[in-house]
């Protein structure tokens, strides 16, 4: 069974603070995905990286995939009110989405 | 373009009824759909994988039976939860792959939040 370990689960921070997000495996995923969930809403896709090594930027957002695609990370700078929400990041495998158990953020003004 | 939409948004029933959930593909035609759970302050959990015009894949330990799903139309899957208990309270969503895209990328519906009584 293919696993996503996403760190740290909760995390509460000031406004213009930085953070970083890490979903680990031991499987190497075609792809992964971040997306970033409100309450009582579905997923919004941010960002899908598929090469090793590969640095997506999304304005404050960074995302980074793993070298040997089995990891990945997101670092928010600066971070705002706005940004409070659920990230969730999800490996592509055979078809199959397998979701990390979600970081919930909130950033206080 | 690639709107999910999901009918209805909330839903309550009482112990015992059936209850189903409309996962539309608006603007695409979608040969796969997925249906996920999510349970307070977690993750979603894929259910099935939906394919049109043939029998839906279910993942290990959810119950074909208790959750039927067809998937009848390239764009339209419903989920019926069958006598739904509380523990069957949770937010269900669906996915779904677009045909022609070329790629895997699923687009997820707004969810529908299932309370049982």
């Amino acid at each position: 069974t293919q696993l996503l370990e996403q760190s740290p689960q909760f995390l509460s921070i000031q406004e213009g603070e930085n953070l970083t997000v890490y979903c680990n495996s031991s499987s190497v995923f075609s792809s992964l995905q971040w997306y970033r969930q409100e309450p009582g809403e579905g997923p919004v896709l941010l960002v899908t990286v598929v090469t090793g090594g590969e640095v997506k930027k999304l304005k404050r957002l960074t995302f980074q995939f793993g070298d040997a695609r089995k990891d990945s990370s997101l670092h928010i700078t600066a971070a705002q009110p706005g940004d409070t929400g659920l990230y969730l990041c999800a490996g592509e495998a055979s078809g199959k989405l397998i979701f990390g158990q979600g970081t919930t953020l909130q950033v206080k003004p | 373009g690639a709107v999910v939409s999901q009918h209805p948004s909330r839903v309550i029933c009482k112990s015992g009824t059936s209850v189903k959930i409309e996962c539309r593909s608006l603007d695409f035609q979608a040969t796969t759909m997925f249906w996920y759970r999510q349970f307070p302050k977690q993750s979603l959990m894929l259910m099935a994988t939906s394919n049109e015009g043939s029998k839906a894949t279910y993942e290990q330990g959810v119950e074909k039976d208790k959750f039927l799903i067809n998937h009848a139309s390239l764009t339209l899957s419903t989920l019926t939860v069958t006598s739904a208990h509380p523990e069957d309270s949770s937010f269900y969503i669906c996915s779904a792959q677009a045909r022609d895209r070329g790629n895997n990328e699923q687009f997820f519906g707004p969810g529908t939040r299932l309370t049982v009584l």
